[in-house]
């Protein structure tokens, strides 16, 4: 991907709730995606990715991601939030212009799960 | 998965010194990157960090401000040299195990610094 967008800086649900954090991106070819959240004062955990196949991808901790082509969407899911999954959450994308990967990351979406 | 650890996980420095960042993966990786979080902001690549030759720079990072090392498949460090408080942002790691666009980059806890 070129070009990641988070449209939203912050999300709020209630616990045992659905949550949903968004995630566009941009590309002429097929992309790459990942999702990573980060806790306070902790590096980036992996929780999943789109590389091929299964439009739905699931990962760790409950989560899940659909990858939706025709709305250029890799939006985070997860059917029953809890308080500790208040987090930084980042999608991040493949940039095209090289062999290998590197990733461009989306601004961050804060997740505030309330009890 | 990779497991990384950088050291120092924080640190405090005076405006005009340097500080050279430490990244231990605990297996032989083919591609490690260190990024840039400022406060409250994303992450930003700074170099490919690459194994016996000179970094790859992004745009807006230059080799004398932020000299990167990487002397075998498991170690690299970053040092950001001549600090003003415009550097005081959290330093990442990163490694992945091959050299395809679909491995998983695993990440350091992160060095937060902070120049007064």
């Amino acid at each position: 991907a070129q070009s990641v967008a988070q449209p939203e800086d912050q999300v709020n649900v209630a616990e045992g709730n659905p949550l949903t954090v968004k995630c566009t991106y941009s590309v002429s070819g097929n992309p790459y995606l990942f999702w990573y959240v980060q806790y306070p004062n902790r590096g980036l955990q992996f929780l999943l990715k789109y590389i091929t196949g299964d439009n739905l991808v699931k990962g760790s901790y409950g989560f899940e991601a659909e990858f939706n082509k025709s709305q250029t969407s890799f939006h985070l899911k997860k059917p029953s939030a809890l308080v500790s999954d208040s987090a930084l959450y980042f999608c991040a994308g493949d940039r095209e212009d090289t062999g290998f990967q590197k990733l461009v990351f989306g601004t961050g979406t804060r997740l505030l799960v309330s009890p | 998965s990779a497991v990384i650890s950088q050291k120092p996980s924080r640190d405090i420095c005076q405006r005009g010194t340097s500080l050279t960042i430490q990244c231990q993966v605990d297996s032989q990786v083919t591609m490690m990157f260190w990024y840039r979080q400022q406060p409250g902001q994303s992450l930003t690549l700074i170099a490919t960090a690459n194994q016996g030759s000179e970094a790859t720079y992004e745009s807006g990072f230059v080799i004398d401000k932020f000299p990167i090392s990487r002397p075998n498949l498991t170690f690299s460090t970053l040092t950001v040299s001549n600090m003003s408080p415009e550097d005081s942002s959290i330093y990442l790691c990163s490694a992945a195990g091959g050299g395809s666009k679909r491995d998983t980059q695993y990440f350091g806890p992160g060095t937060r610094l902070t120049v007064l």
